[in-house]
C-alpha cells in the first residue's frame, strides 16, 4: 500500500510566523506534489518535484517555499505566514508524467493562520 | 480557468440510484483521472482514461471522454451510503510538464 505521511495534521500559526509543512513518502516515487485545497477552488497545485534537489513552482507559488531534499521528503515553507494561508494542505506523490500516473495523497495538514 | 463553471455541483440522491457526475475542460488534455475524497481524507485514485478512450469501467464506476467536446463523465451505478464524497476530475496534458490540475468537485450525498 503506497504510503504518503505529512505532519502536524494540526497547526495553528500566528501572522508573520514560519511555517513549514512536512512530507513524507515511501512509494519511492520520483514526483511530490503540494496542493492546497479550500472551498470553491478545489484542489490548486503550489509547488512540486521530479527528484532529490528540485522543485518547481505550481499555479499558486507566491508565499510558499519548497524544499525536497531527498526521494522521500518534500516539505513546504511559509516565511511569513499570512491568513490568508489559512487552508487544508495535501502533499501527494506519484510517478507518472504527464499525468499518467495515479497521485497518491497523505490526509492533509489543517493549517490555521491567526 | 481550466474548467468549465458547471464542474462545481452538488448532488443528493438515495441510495440504490445511479448518478452520473460530468466535468468540463477548456485545454486540451491527455489524460483525465477521477479521485474520491471522504471527509477528512486526502484524494484517492478511481479510474484514468486516456485520450484514446472513450470508456472504462471499474467494478461499478464508468467513466467516459469525449475530447471533441472536451468532456468526461462518472458514472456510479447502485450508489451505497459509502459513495458519500466529494469526486473530482484531474486533466493534464504533455505540455504542463507532470503538473494534474483538479477541478473544482461534485459534492455528492447519498441517502440511506
Amino acid at each position: 500500500e503506497a504510503a504518503v505521511t505529512q505532519s502536524p495534521r494540526n497547526k495553528v500559526a500566528v501572522t508573520g510566523g514560519k511555517v513549514t509543512l512536512s512530507c513524507n513518502q515511501t512509494n519511492n516515487h520520483n514526483n511530490m506534489y503540494w496542493y492546497r485545497q479550500d472551498t470553491g477552488h478545489g484542489l490548486r497545485l503550489i509547488h512540486y518535484s521530479y527528484g532529490a534537489g528540485s522543485t518547481e513552482k505550481g499555479d499558486i507559488p507566491d508565499g510558499y517555499k519548497a524544499s525536497r531534499p531527498s526521494q522521500e521528503n518534500f516539505s513546504l515553507i511559509l516565511e511569513l505566514a499570512t491568513p490568508s494561508q489559512t487552508s487544508v494542505y495535501f502533499c501527494a506523490s506519484g510517478d507518472g508524467w504527464g499525468g499518467a500516473g495515479q497521485l497518491y495523497f497523505g490526509e492533509g495538514s489543517k493549517l490555521t493562520v491567526l | 480557468s481550466q474548467w468549465g463553471e458547471e464542474n462545481l455541483q452538488a448532488l443528493s440522491i438515495q441510495e440504490g440510484e445511479d448518478v452520473t457526475m460530468n466535468c468540463s475542460y477548456k485545454t486540451y488534455t491527455t489524460v483525465v483521472q477521477w479521485y474520491r475524497q471522504k471527509s477528512g481524507k486526502g484524494p484517492a485514485q478511481l479510474i484514468l482514461i486516456r485520450s484514446n478512450e472513450r470508456e472504462k469501467r471499474s467494478g461499478r464506476l464508468r467513466a467516459t471522454l469525449d475530447t471533441s467536446s472536451q468532456s468526461s463523465s462518472l458514472s456510479i451505478t447502485g450508489t451505497l451510503a459509502t459513495d458519500t464524497a466529494v469526486y473530482f476530475c484531474a486533466t493534464a496534458t504533455n505540455y504542463n510538464q507532470g503538473k494534474l490540475i483538479f477541478g473544482q468537485g461534485t459534492k455528492l450525498s447519498i441517502k440511506p
